[in-house]
């Protein structure tokens, strides 16, 4: 019961660089969610979907895109890494939207830009 | 605005010690809560929720909340701490006033414990 993966779990850029954070869960869930996780400030929600083909801005989504064209996966796509963007990335799904479900956690990406 | 407050940054307790961890809450209507643990190098795992009903909450790992909408608390306690609880405790509320059903969460409080 694999539930949310996210890969990678560690990564390391340059400023500038661009890359994808994979996110995919296995238990039909339609909301999915990106948070980034900085000391002392809790979980900011970066992007959310609410379906398949369907995708919105949260607190925090400047610097970041996001594709939803299956239910399972939800890529969070850095387009140019800048130091600021150092953190810990967690994908979420829930059953509904996760104010009023249990969101389910993947492991996290620890990403370093320098 | 909604927010969720968690005065404790860091709290250590004796193995074996009662806990209570604190979390005040800004929302206009009735409030589903919920408290999250995140054990080092994890993901976050649900504790317990409130959305209606008794206010006091059972969870997981024999932790429990009571809900005290005077205080506009949900304060999370365990009767006996075990080492394996050490861990980053994030209260959260939920936001359903727009058209996604977010959710709003603490800041943390990071929990040590003595053997």
């Amino acid at each position: 019961n694999a539930g949310v993966t996210q890969t990678p779990k560690f990564q390391v850029l340059k400023t500038g660089q661009s890359m994808t954070l994979q996110c995919a869960q296995d238990m039909n869930h339609e909301y999915m969610s990106w948070y980034r996780q900085d000391p002392g400030m809790g979980l900011r929600l970066i992007h959310y979907s609410v379906g398949a083909g369907i995708t919105d801005q949260g607190e925090v989504p400047n610097g970041y895109n996001v594709s939803r064209s299956t239910t399972e996966d939800f890529p969070l796509r850095l387009l140019s890494a800048a130091p600021s963007q150092t953190s810990v990335y967690f994908c979420a799904s829930s059953y509904r939207g996760q104010g009023a479900s249990e969101a389910f956690f993947g492991q996290g990406t620890r990403l370093t830009v320098v | 605005a909604q927010s969720v407050t968690q005065p404790d940054i860091h709290i250590t307790v004796s193995e074996g010690a009662s806990l209570e961890l604190r979390c005040n809450y800004s929302y206009g209507a009735t409030p589903y809560l919920f408290w999250y643990v995140q054990s080092p190098g994890q993901g976050l795992q649900l504790l317990l929720k409130y959305f209606s009903g008794d206010t006091l909450v059972q969870g997981i790992k024999g932790f429990e909340a009571e809900f005290k909408r005077s205080q506009s608390s949900f304060n999370l306690r365990k009767p006996s701490v075990h080492w394996s609880d050490a861990a980053e405790y994030f209260c959260a509320v939920g936001d359903q006033s727009a058209s996604y059903d977010k959710v709003i969460f603490g800041p943390g409080t990071s929990l040590s414990v003595i053997p």
